[in-house]
């Protein structure tokens, strides 16, 4: 079974700034199997970014993602008061322990 | 527009049985390529993929729960029923359901329901 990794556990920064998001799997898995998902308190998570690199409908291009092998990343460019949330990254039926990006 | 919302008893008994009903809308599960799963998430932690049924009725499911899982679909009536045996207080959770992108070849979920809080407790 493939285990992910996500790290930083917390990130702390300011609006404006660029957030990075890493996403580790145990062995190499195919980059289509790869996403990304942000979960506000109280909120079901909603998707991002799909096949590694790919944004989901209606996700502003601040959100990126990149990666192949075993290394993921999650990029949000300029972050808004509103990208403050938890956010997971998923290898089909897995996901990630989750990295809480906040202020 | 696609909606799911989850249904079912929001507490149960240790050993017991949950029944839990994903009724959707804006999509069919006799459409090639459609898929619905269930995944949970207990309080504070991180998310746990359980289950998956698709159009054809082929099914997936957790290797850690799958003894005590069953998922099937009513296809008549929009609706996957997930049922989960011999019930643990380590099951409370928020149990989402949740439609599976398409095409299937990219294994993510893109439309959620809301999720449903089942507590397991005496």
């Amino acid at each position: 079974e493939i285990v992910l990794t996500q790290s930083p556990g917390t990130l702390s920064l300011s609006p404006g700034e660029r957030a990075t998001l890493s996403c580790r799997a145990s062995q190499s898995i195919s980059s289509s199997y790869l996403a990304w998902y942000q979960q506000k308190p109280g909120q079901a998570p909603r998707l991002l970014i799909y096949a590694a690199s790919s944004r989901a409908t209606g996700i502003p291009d601040r959100f990126s993602g990149s990666g192949s092998g075993t290394d993921f990343t999650l990029t949000i460019s300029r972050l808004e008061p509103e990208d403050f949330a938890v956010y997971y990254c998923q290898q089909d039926s897995t996901f990630g322990p989750g990295t809480k990006v906040d202020i | 527009q696609i909606t799911l919302k989850e249904s079912g008893p929001t507490l149960v008994k240790p050993t017991q049985t949950l029944t839990l009903t994903c009724t959707f809308s804006g999509f069919s599960l006799s459409t090639t390529g459609v898929g619905v799963g269930w995944i949970r998430q207990p309080p504070g932690k991180a998310l746990e993929w359980l289950a998956l049924i698709y159009y054809n009725d082929d099914k997936r499911y957790s290797p850690s729960l799958k003894s005590r899982l069953t998922i099937t679909k009513d296809t008549s009536n929009n609706q996957v029923v997930l049922t989960m045996t011999n019930m643990d207080p380590v099951d409370t959770a928020t149990y989402y359901c949740a439609q599976r992108l398409q095409p299937l070849l990219y294994p993510a979920f893109d439309n959620w329901g809301q999720g449903t809080l089942v507590t397991v407790s005496s």
